[in-house]
């Protein structure tokens, strides 16, 4: 079955420091992960996924296989981050729980 | 093109009641998904459906049901209401592998209050 475990619920950060949201996977089979965002008053959206090998936002995830990982990382948090951040595996099932990114002026 | 549309948007009921809640996914997705999201459990998946016929089914009671018509609208029904089925209910539909298959479209939620 496809899981994602994602450890941290609360993530505090400062204005301008480095953000990192880490989501590890168990999988069979080739793994197809999504990050999905949830702002304050908004709609959960998709942010980024990892076959696009894009940056979204200033953010962007690499899948270690090694380390059956799949962390979303922003080397500069902005105060518009902050939101409810979920790791997705390609079934759909197992949304992890989320990360609250609290982004600190 | 139009969203995900959810109705309603906002419902309350009282203990032993039932709900149906409706979601029209994005025209031409065929796959709709079901969603619980909790402050504290975060995003549980309920159901899938595709093409009418449920795809795949989460860990939640019997008196959770959902059903999908043949225009790919969908509903979900909660019987014998509880207070712990307080939550965000959310529809996501997905696409064809050209628009991204297992890509989710969310809906904004119906917010179900059980007093």
């Amino acid at each position: 079955a496809q899981r994602v475990t994602q450890p941290e619920k609360l993530l505090s950060v400062f204005k301008g420091a480095p953000v990192e949201l880490k989501c590890n996977y168990s999988y069979s089979g080739s793994p197809e992960l999504f990050w999905y965002v949830q702002y304050s008053r908004q709609r959960l959206q998709l942010l980024l996924r990892h076959i696009s090998r894009e940056s979204i936002k200033g953010f962007t995830a690499d899948l270690n296989k090694g380390e059956t990982s799949f962390h979303l990382k922003k080397p500069f948090a902005q105060e518009e981050d902050s939101a409810m951040y979920y790791c997705a595996p390609s079934n759909r099932l197992a949304f992890g729980k989320g990360n609250q990114v609290v982004v600190i002026p | 093109k139009a969203g995900v549309t959810q109705t309603p948007r906002y419902l309350i009921k009282t203990r032993g009641q039932q709900v149906t809640l409706s979601c029209s996914p994005i025209s031409g997705h065929r796959s709709v998904s079901w969603y619980q999201q909790t402050p504290g459990q975060g995003l549980q998946f309920l159901f899938e459906y595709f093409s009418e016929t449920q795809r795949n089914k989460g860990n939640f009671p019997g008196r959770f049901s959902g059903r999908q018509f043949s225009n790919s609208r969908s509903e979900m029904n909660v019987s014998t209401l509880e207070l712990g089925d307080s939550a965000l209910y959310l529809c996501a539909s997905s696409g064809t592998v050209v628009s991204g298959a297992n890509v989710l479209t969310f809906g904004a939620g119906s917010r179900l209050t059980v007093l």
